[in-house]
């Protein structure tokens, strides 16, 4: 069972190129999301996905677009990357209902030069 | 106002220090409540969930107060691997299923 993961690990990017972050968890979990850690902000809400073939907009959405075509997989793409873009991005899931927990990827650093 | 505010730290206590971290949060339809700990560079992991009642988890409790909207959590006899960030989440269960994320507070601990 590996929970979450997350690929590729690390990535450097010059301005203006595209890339798509890929996500997969087998625990069977129904939501995941796409948040973004920046030193001193937090973790922001990129997009989510409540079940196969759905997606939904978060905080800070602009930029990225996301697909969940099988419901083990979120895909973050990123069409032309902009130096702002320049963070660790995690992925989380957690199976319906309130009171469950969400379990993260180890994350991708991503560097926007 | 931020959805979530938690105390700013960083906190430096020495080992076998009690220390307490409090977090507030803005939506009062908020529904369930969890601490969070991430370490340097890695992902963030559940501590522990908070319930109405309070919880303990050895050497750690967590405390929630509705009323005043705000949530604690209290380490005990702290030991070097305690030192982390504490992340208090808060998820709204009137609308969607979104976390709510604090910016954390930094802990370390000191031999």
């Amino acid at each position: 069972n590996a929970g979450v993961t997350q690929t590729p690990k690390f990535r450097v990017l010059k301005t203006g190129q595209s890339m798509t972050l890929l996500c997969a968890q087998d625990m069977n979990h129904e939501y995941m999301y796409w948040y973004r850690q920046d030193p001193g902000m937090g973790l922001r809400l990129i997009h989510y996905s409540v079940g196969e073939g759905t997606t939904a907009k978060g905080e800070v959405p602009d930029g990225y677009n996301v697909s969940r075509l099988k419901k083990q997989n979120f895909l973050l793409g990123l069409e032309s990357a902009a130096p702002s873009q320049t963070s660790v991005y995690f992925c989380a899931s957690n199976q319906a209902g309130l009171y469950n927990e969400q379990f993260f990827g180890p994350g991708t650093r991503l560097t926007v030069l | 106002r931020k959805e979530v505010e938690q105390d700013p730290g960083p906190f430096n206590v020495p080992e076998g220090a009690t220390v307490a971290f409090n977090c507030t949060y803005s939506n009062s339809a908020s529904q369930s409540f969890f601490w969070y700990r991430q370490d340097c560079r890695k992902e963030p992991k559940l501590l522990m969930s908070v319930y109405s009642s309070g919880n303990e988890d050895g050497r750690f409790t967590a405390q929630l107060n509705r009323a005043s909207q705000y949530i604690s959590l209290l380490i005990r006899d702290s030991k070097l691997s305690d030192s982390a960030t504490y992340l208090c989440v808060v998820r709204p269960g009137n609308y969607g299923q979104n976390f709510v994320f604090g910016p954390g507070t930094r802990l370390s601990v000191l031999p």
